[in-house]
């Protein structure tokens, strides 16, 4: 089945940088793009970026231009997200997910499956 | 951005109750070259990932029981859960994609009463 596997939890320092990864299997990798998306304790959901697994291309949220990279790698179905000067309101649970449908469409936006999600705690 | 709002804020819902919750739109979401609404519904329960419950604003995702539906048109929508049961204790968002960047409602908190 379709499944996304994201790395452990992470505690960081103010300022440091935090890479968090997420494993893809059940599907072709390259076939489908993968977003992240963020949730700061007990409030919403907000999108960070996408990354085409096929090409590398990718796109982020304005606010997090300059702070966020997401890269992959094909020969482990794997992509990254790495996020720099970490500020004490990055403390999230961080996801990755799937876009529905093959890049080969039209890209639609909204997502299934999801990671189980990676906290990242931002603590001097 | 597209904001969304949604309403209420929490839900109190008797075991067996029709509940509904409204998701509004700070602008349109329908194409109109194809009509299609471009809005998500998800669950998330304590300690979970979301789950896509409907797109396409009334469209099941695969394996969601029926007692799940979405309506509306352009700005506003709604998600009704119908005979509310134990397992649907959580708290669901509406997000747009008819726009990048894909943004998501505050949430709807439904407990059972």
């Amino acid at each position: 089945q379709v499944q996304l596997v994201q790395s452990g939890a992470e505690v960081k320092k103010p300022g440091a940088s935090v890479k968090l990864s997420c494993k893809a299997s059940g599907y072709t990798f390259t076939d489908y793009y993968i977003h992240w998306v963020r949730q700061a304790p007990g409030q919403g959901l907000e999108w960070m970026g996408i990354i085409n697994p096929s090409g590398g291309s990718t796109t982020s949220a304005q606010k997090f231009q300059g702070r966020v990279t997401m890269t992959r790698d094909t020969s482990t179905s794997t992509v990254y997200m790495e996020l720099s000067s970490l500020r004490s309101d990055d403390m999230a649970v961080y996801y990755c997910a799937r876009a529905p449908d093959p890049i080969v469409t039209m890209r639609y936006d909204y997502f299934e499956p999801w990671g189980q999600g990676t906290l990242v705690t931002v603590s001097s | 951005d597209i904001v969304l709002t949604q309403s209420p804020d929490s839900l109190p819902v008797s075991l067996g109750e029709k509940t509904t919750i409204n998701c509004k739109s700070s602008q349109s979401v329908l194409y109109s070259s194809n009509s299609n609404n471009y809005l998500a519904w998800y669950q998330q329960k304590p300690g979970q990932p979301p789950k896509l419950l409907i797109y396409w604003a009334s469209t099941r995702a695969s394996g969601v029981p029926d007692r799940f539906s979405g309506s509306g048109s352009g700005t506003d929508f709604t998600l009704t859960i119908n005979s509310l049961q134990a397992e649907d204790v959580a708290v669901y968002y509406c997000q747009q994609y008819y726009s990048t960047p894909p943004t998501f409602g505050p949430g709807t908190k439904v407990r059972v009463k």
